[in-house]
């Protein structure tokens, strides 16, 4: 089985300062570990991923994340907000081989920007 | 290269009633999933096809069912439908092999059921 946590559904953060969105996940088996965004009447953008490998992962917009195995944890960061962030961000694990490789999603945590 | 497609874009249905949601998917792509996501919460699986099987399910019910084609393109089929089936509907494709492994969401199908 699978499962992801996000602490916080709404975190508010100033222009330019830094964007940190919490992801902690249970799997029985090394996961792979997914963060998308989503917004407003839109489907879903992958951020970023990781596999296997190096374990800071960077992605798009300025965004990176680390996988910490030891705390089962995949944290999103940005080291400066711009307005264009605001949105919804969903951590997602999959199980590696698993029959579908269905995704598992978080509850999501919505990004407040101020100017 | 395309990628994926939903529609419609929004649709409502009355409690009770069946309905058909289609999804072409990217270029490439050889499998299908469906994901269900209410509002306010993150998205739920649904199922996927690959291969024009079913190959994974998620906690839906029987009522919902669907169909992958010769073209990859896919169907998700709904009877019975009940207010709470009311929600955003997103369909992914991807490639399942051995080293490729990312999924492309489409805009998804705003399903209301009054």
């Amino acid at each position: 089985a699978q499962s992801v946590t996000q602490l916080g559904s709404h975190v508010s953060v100033s222009e330019g300062a830094l964007v940190l969105l919490r992801c902690n996940y249970s799997s029985s088996v090394p996961p792979y570990l997914f963060w998308y965004v989503q917004y407003p009447n839109q489907g879903l953008q992958l951020l970023l991923k990781y596999t296997t490998g190096a374990t800071l992962v960077k992605g798009i917009n300025g965004f990176e994340a680390e996988f910490k195995k030891s705390e089962t944890s995949f944290h999103l960061t940005k080291p400066s907000a711009h307005m264009s962030d605001a949105a919804e961000y969903f951590c997602a694990v999959s199980m590696i081989k698993a029959a579908g490789n269905k995704l598992t999603f978080g509850g999501g945590t919505r990004v407040l920007v101020k100017p | 290269e395309t990628g994926v497609t939903q529609s419609p874009t929004h649709l409502i249905k009355t409690r009770g009633q069946q309905v058909t949601l289609r999804c072409s998917s990217q270029s490439g792509h050889n499998t299908v999933s469906w994901y269900q996501q209410a509002l306010g919460q993150g998205p739920q699986f649904i199922f996927q096809y690959y291969r024009e099987e079913e190959n994974g399910r998620g906690n839906f019910p029987p009522r919902f069912s669907g169909l992958q084609f010769p073209n990859y393109s896919s169907e998700l089929n709904v009877n019975a439908l009940e207010l709470d089936d009311s929600a955003l509907y997103l369909c992914a494709s991807s490639f399942r092999g051995p080293t490729n492994y990312g999924y492309t969401f489409g805009s998804g199908t705003r399903l209301t059921v009054v």
